[in-house]
Order: C-alpha cells, then structure tokens, then sequence
C-alpha cells in the first residue's frame, strides 16, 4: 500500500532554516512526483510546490520561489523541502502529497508541525 | 491566483440529512475541482476530482458536480463519521489553490 512518512516536528528561530523529509513506498516512486502543502494553525491549505521524482524538475508556488527548495534522493525514495528565512508566519502543519502530475495531490503523508519561535 | 471560495464555512447538520456544500471559482475552469475531506489533527483525503469523479473507495453518498465557475459537493444520508471539514481545490492552473473550508458539524 501507499505510504508517505514525514519526518518528526521542528521548532526553530525566526531567520533559520527548516528541512523535512518524506520517504515514499508503495508505488513507483519515479513514476509519480509530489507535492507539499502547508496548513497554519486554524487555516486552509497553501501550496508551496511540486517535484517530478523522475526527472528531479519543480513547479513553485511564485509566494514561494525563493524561500522553498524542493529536492528528491531517488535511491532512498525520499523527497526533501527546505524553507529558509523562517518567521513566525511560517508556524504551519506541512505536508507531502503525491501527485501524478503537478495538478492534483491524490495521496497525503502524515504531516509534520514546523514551529517557529525565538 | 485563481480564488476558490466557499460556502458556507460552518454548517450544523444531523446524522441522515443530505447537505450541499458550494464552491466559485473566479474564473473558468471547467471541470477542474478536487473536493478533501480532513478530520481533525489528520492529513487530507482526496473524495472527488474533476468536478465528479468519485475516488475509488468513497461512499457513493458523497456526489460532486458543476463546471466553469460553480461546483457543489453534495453527501446524502450523513454518517457519523462525515462530521468534518471539506475543502475544494481547482487543479486548472499553478498555483493550486484550496478554498476556505466548510466545517460540518
């Protein structure tokens, strides 16, 4: 069966960086990419981007471009996204999503809470 | 950005009641809708794509339809486990974008 698992929760100071991985099974990893969405305490859902796990190419959110990195390890089937320059409007539930293409996130891993305090 | 928005946010119901929630689009985007359901402190659940396109394992009691700029995801006979909140989401265009939620309680 489809699982993602996301790494454990992260509290870090405003100006850092924050990584999370997502390890994937269950499926053709290369077949598929994935999506990440984040969700802030009481809010909807943001996208920040997506990554082709095959060819490795990505489609950011333009909110997002140049603070979201979004990078895959194929041989470990795990997708990794970085956030830099955090601040506190950064505090959100973040998830992974795998997607067929860029358009439709169709499976979701567990979460993880990125806490930003100082 | 494409907005999606939606109504209501909140809608009180009672186990059996068939319920409709709505979505605009501000502008066309045909059939392209995905409707989630998410239970407190869980990730999303893909229910629909493309407007009315049940996801394989979803309760026939949950129906979605519209196209262009007005959608609708409509659950019939609610069941106790249906109490939560749904979002809609337009796949026409980058960047995704998801509606407010509608919290059914």
């Amino acid at each position: 069966q489809v699982r993602l698992v996301q790494s454990g929760a992260e509290v870090q100071k405003p100006g850092t960086s924050v990584k999370v991985s997502c390890e994937a099974s269950g499926y053709i990893f290369s077949s598929y990419g994935m999506h990440w969405v984040r969700q802030a305490p009481g809010q909807s859902l943001e996208w920040l981007g997506w990554i082709n796990a095959g060819s490795g190419h990505t489609k950011m959110s333009p909110k997002f471009y140049d603070r979201v990195t979004i990078t895959r390890d194929s041989a470990a089937t795990t997708v990794y996204m970085e956030v830099t320059g955090l601040t506190y409007e950064d505090t959100a539930v973040y998830f992974c999503a795998r997607g067929p293409g860029p358009y439709l996130p169709d499976f979701w891993g567990q979460g993880t809470l990125v806490t930003v305090s100082s | 950005d494409i907005q999606m928005t939606q109504s209501p946010s909140s809608l009180s119901a009672s186990v059996g009641d068939r319920v409709t929630i709505t979505c605009q689009a501000s502008e066309d985007i045909s059939k392209y809708v995905s409707w989630y359901q998410q239970k407190a402190g869980k990730a999303p659940n893909l229910l629909i794509s493309d407007a009315s396109n049940l996801e394989e394992g979803v309760p026939s009691r949950f129906s979605g339809g519209g196209s262009g700029t007005h959608f609708t995801l409509t659950i019939t006979s609610l069941q106790p486990e249906d109490f939560a909140t749904y979002y809609c989401q337009q796949h026409d265009g980058l960047p995704l974008t998801f509606g407010g939620g509608t919290k059914l309680e």
